[in-house]
Order: C-alpha cells, then sequence, then structure tokens
C-alpha cells in the first residue's frame, strides 16, 4: 500500500470548517483513499473512502486532487466530539480482506 | 447500526498467564481482524482470518498469539503466555467482503484493555 504523509495535529475552531490534507503521491491505479477516526483510544471509526471521484457521506466530504496524489478530508461544521486523531490510508481498490495500515495520523484539535 | 462487540472491556493478569479475548463481529461479515495499540502508539495490525483461517498477519503475530472462531458468533484472540509488553488495547473488526463499494470497510470494537502485571 502507498505510503501517505499527514500533519501531525491542526486546530479548528467549533463550527468552523476541519479541513485535514493527506499527501499520497506514490499511490497506484487501483488504490482507495480511507479516512478513519480515532476518539480517545475507543476503536477506529470509518469516515469515507473514495477513488478518484469526490464524495460525500452524512460525516464529512472526501477532495481528491485530480493527479490523485493527494487528498482533504473535510468536516464542514467541526464540533468538540470532533476532536479526534484521524487517519488516511491508501489501500487496494475493493481487496476484501486487506489490513489496514495505521499512521500517526492528524490529531485535531477542535476548540470553542 | 450493527456494531462489533468486545469482551472483556479490561482485563488485568499476572506475566506467564494465558488470556482469551472475546469478539462478536457483524453476523453477516466474512473477514475479521485482530489490531493492537500500545498507550501512546500507533493502532497495529495483529491478524485477518477469512473462512476459518488466518488469511494475514504480521511479525507482532508470533507463536504466543492464536485465533479462533469456536462457533458461527464468536471470534477469540488467545496469547498464550502474555508478557508485560503485550499490555495494549487490542481491537477487533470485521468487514463485509462482499457487496461492493463498502466490502473493504472494517468496523471496529471498542476495544479490550488488557494490562499485564
Amino acid at each position: 500500500d502507498a505510503k501517505t504523509t499527514q500533519p501531525p495535529s491542526m486546530d479548528c475552531a467549533e463550527g468552523r470548517a476541519a479541513n485535514l490534507p493527506c499527501n499520497h503521491s506514490t499511490i497506484s491505479g487501483n488504490e482507495y483513499v480511507y479516512w478513519y477516526r480515532q476518539i480517545h483510544s475507543q476503536g477506529p471509526q470509518y469516515i469515507i473512502h473514495g477513488l478518484k471521484n469526490n464524495e460525500t457521506n452524512e460525516m464529512a466530504s472526501l477532495i481528491i486532487t485530480e493527479d490523485r496524489k493527494s487528498s482533504t478530508l473535510i468536516l464542514p461544521h467541526a464540533t468538540l466530539r470532533d476532536t479526534a486523531v484521524y487517519y488516511c490510508i491508501v489501500r487496494v481498490a475493493n481487496n476484501a480482506g486487506n489490513m489496514l495500515t495505521f499512521g500517526g495520523g492528524t490529531r485535531l484539535m477542535v476548540k470553542p | 447500526e450493527p456494531e462489533v462487540t468486545q469482551t472483556p472491556s479490561h482485563q488485568v493478569t499476572q506475566m506467564g498467564q494465558e488470556v482469551i479475548l472475546r469478539c462478536v463481529p457483524i453476523s453477516n461479515h466474512l473477514y475479521f481482524y485482530w489490531y493492537r495499540q500500545i498507550l501512546g502508539q500507533k493502532v497495529e495490525f495483529l491478524v485477518s482470518f477469512y473462512n476459518n483461517e488466518i488469511s494475514e498477519k504480521s511479525e507482532i503475530f508470533d507463536d504466543q498469539f492464536s485465533v479462533e472462531r469456536p462457533d458461527g458468533s464468536n471470534f477469540t484472540l488467545k496469547i498464550r503466555s502474555t508478557k508485560l509488553e503485550d499490555s495494549a488495547m487490542y481491537f477487533c473488526a470485521s468487514s463485509p467482503g462482499t457487496g461492493g463499494r463498502g466490502a473493504n470497510v472494517l468496523t471496529f470494537g471498542a476495544g479490550s484493555r488488557l494490562t499485564v502485571l
């Protein structure tokens, strides 16, 4: 799986959009970008994933650049409960059973 | 919403003792996983399990570890003789394995905290 690079930490004001970047310059054509988060030592929680088109669900939006070498996770209206470590993971497309490799992630602190 | 259930939430054991951590994956999922997280460190993959056998394992998953699906609902991780460095949070996860776009999405349990004294 391709390596990802994320800033170690970010702050965001409550109610504002949180934009979390991820670089994955060595991504292959058959690799998806997945985002998970971990709130204070709880189990990691799936957020969203995509291949090349932008994706949106009830939790977040995922913007992937046209060359697919980077992406941004957007939490449109961050709340205090969004304070967590966010992991960007690149993984072979729909290869069921492939393990996830967690890096250090970005520690997002949402402040009042 | 379906969830992965893990027991116990916290276990304290003496070094050298055997420990079994239990998990109930989501009922229609086909792939099962164990991860661990030592305090302050990254989440690390241990093992994946499919069709009643290990499909992938990491270097961490040595002979002291074993997994089993003893019945149609439980998935267990056994540590044969615990060491101090086995103290960690252990997460179970499962994924559908089929169904197109969501096939590869892992759902994690809340974790079992193991403390080895």
